[in-house]
């Protein structure tokens, strides 16, 4: 079945930089669009990237074009969010999720981030 | 972009009750590609319809989503103990992709 893993989050300092995880299995990236969203602590949904399933193509949340991106290994089935110039609005869970043409169809359980001096 | 309005914020419901839940865009969703998740508190979201008013694999159907252009409704018909969570609406028709800022339901 379909099953994502988030990893890579933890504490950071305004500044720094990160990269997160997201382990696929039940099913190929190389077919499939994939997108990162992330919520805030009590807070809502934010998108934040997507990648076309061709890998052509990626598409980006204004608030982080230009400091996250988002790209694949798939020789290992993996989705990565690398990002940088953090802040501490950054803070949240990151979530990745699978898509079914842009609809996120399944979902990772997520990876905190925070981003404190 | 495509910004998404969600009333009321809270709806506060008994179990066996009809919920109704709207979702307001500020342009026309395209091909209505409006998405409606559920998400209970310490787990991620669960997509429940996609495209307006199709339900995802394995979803109840007490669960239905209705509308077009820039007014969309999902109505939960008999609340279950279950279904108390919060739910976001979320277009999918144009990047940015953008949620609305989600209605609880307790």
């Amino acid at each position: 079945q379909v099953q994502l893993v988030e990893s890579g989050g933890g504490v950071v300092q305004p500044g720094g930089s990160l990269r997160l995880s997201c382990a696929a299995s039940g099913f190929s990236l190389s077919t499939n669009f994939m997108q990162w969203v992330r919520q805030t602590p009590g807070k809502g949904l934010e998108w934040l990237a997507l990648l076309q399933k061709d890998g052509s193509y990626q598409y980006y949340a204004e608030s982080v074009k230009g400091r996250f991106t988002i790209s694949r290994d798939l020789s290992k089935n993996t989705l990565h969010l690398e990002m940088n110039d953090l802040r501490p609005d950054d803070t949240a869970v990151y979530y990745c999720a699978k898509g079914t043409g842009w609809v996120a169809d399944y979902w990772g359980q997520g990876t905190l981030v925070s981003v404190s001096s | 972009d495509i910004l998404l309005t969600q009333s009321p914020d809270t709806l506060s419901l008994s179990p066996g009750e009809r919920a109704t839940l709207s979702c307001r865009a500020t342009q026309d969703v395209t091909k209505n590609y409006l998405a409606w998740y559920q998400q209970k508190p310490g787990q991620a979201p669960r997509l429940l319809i996609h495209g307006a008013s199709s339900r995802a694999t394995g979803i109840p159907d007490r669960f239905s989503g209705s509308g077009s252009g820039t007014e969309f409704i999902l109505t939960i018909s008999r609340l279950e103990p279950e279904d108390f969570a919060v739910y976001y609406c979320q277009q999918t028709a144009h990047s940015p992709l953008t949620f609305g800022g989600g209605t609880r339901v307790e």
